[in-house]
């Protein structure tokens, strides 16, 4: 399993884009990566998934450079509804591939 | 859709009792995980099933935790007896566990069992 390293905690104001790095080195061919958000008294929630180059959706973008070796998780001008950990995941899932989790970025945001 | 439902809620113990967690995964789901998850840590993967089959148990303490997913739908971890650093958030977590298609696995997950041992 490929190894990711992540800021444990960030702050940002409202209404700023936030980008979270997540590097991991020795990530594998068929890995793929992912990001969580767990706010406090849930169970985490996928926010997005790539391979390569960029991914967007309704909550967030995912750029991924061409080497694979880190990742951005970047979040556009965000609300104190976004204050929550954040964790980057590398490998395969569902099936037989196991799934780990880091300790997690941290991200408060304040007003 | 419903979601994956896990109770109770929250449990209150003295340690050496035994405590039992319960969790349905979303219907169809094939693949299932228990994680741990203490104050300020990431969850911690304690075991995965693939239907009823156990696909990874290497981080479950095996002398006083176990689980069971009997006919690879709903499942259960007992922990027996707990001890205080058993006290944690306890998710469960499903999908749908295709192997041609791993890569498209998003987990979802429970709201958790939270325990306190103390």
């Amino acid at each position: 399993l490929a190894k990711t390293t992540q800021p444990i905690s960030m702050d940002s104001y409202e209404g700023q884009e936030v980008n979270i790095t997540c590097s991991h080195n020795n990530i594998a061919t068929n890995d793929y990566i992912t990001w969580y958000q767990q706010f406090p008294s849930q169970g985490p929630r996928f926010i997005i998934q790539g391979y390569k180059t960029k991914v967007t959706n309704e909550v967030a973008s995912l750029f991924i450079p061409a080497d694979r070796k880190s990742s951005t998780l970047s979040l556009p001008r965000v609300s104190l509804s976004d204050t929550a950990v954040y964790y980057c995941l590398v490998g395969l899932s569902g099936g037989y591939q196991k799934v780990t989790f880091g300790i997690g970025t941290k991200l408060q945001v304040i007003p | 859709e419903a979601g994956v439902a896990q109770s109770p809620r929250y449990k209150i113990i003295e340690k050496r009792q035994s405590v039992a967690f319960w969790c349905n995964p979303i219907s169809g789901h094939a693949t299932l995980y228990w994680y741990q998850q203490i104050l300020g840590q990431g969850p911690k993967l304690l075991i995965q099933f693939q239907n009823n089959g156990v696909v990874d148990d290497s981080q479950l303490p095996k002398d006083r935790f176990s689980a069971e997913r009997l006919k690879g739908v709903d499942s259960t971890l007992k922990i027996q007896p707990a001890k205080l650093e058993d006290s944690a958030v306890y998710l469960c977590a499903s999908n749908w566990g295709d192997r041609t298609t791993p890569n498209t696995g998003e987990l979802f997950f429970g709201e958790g069992s939270r325990l306190t041992v103390l």
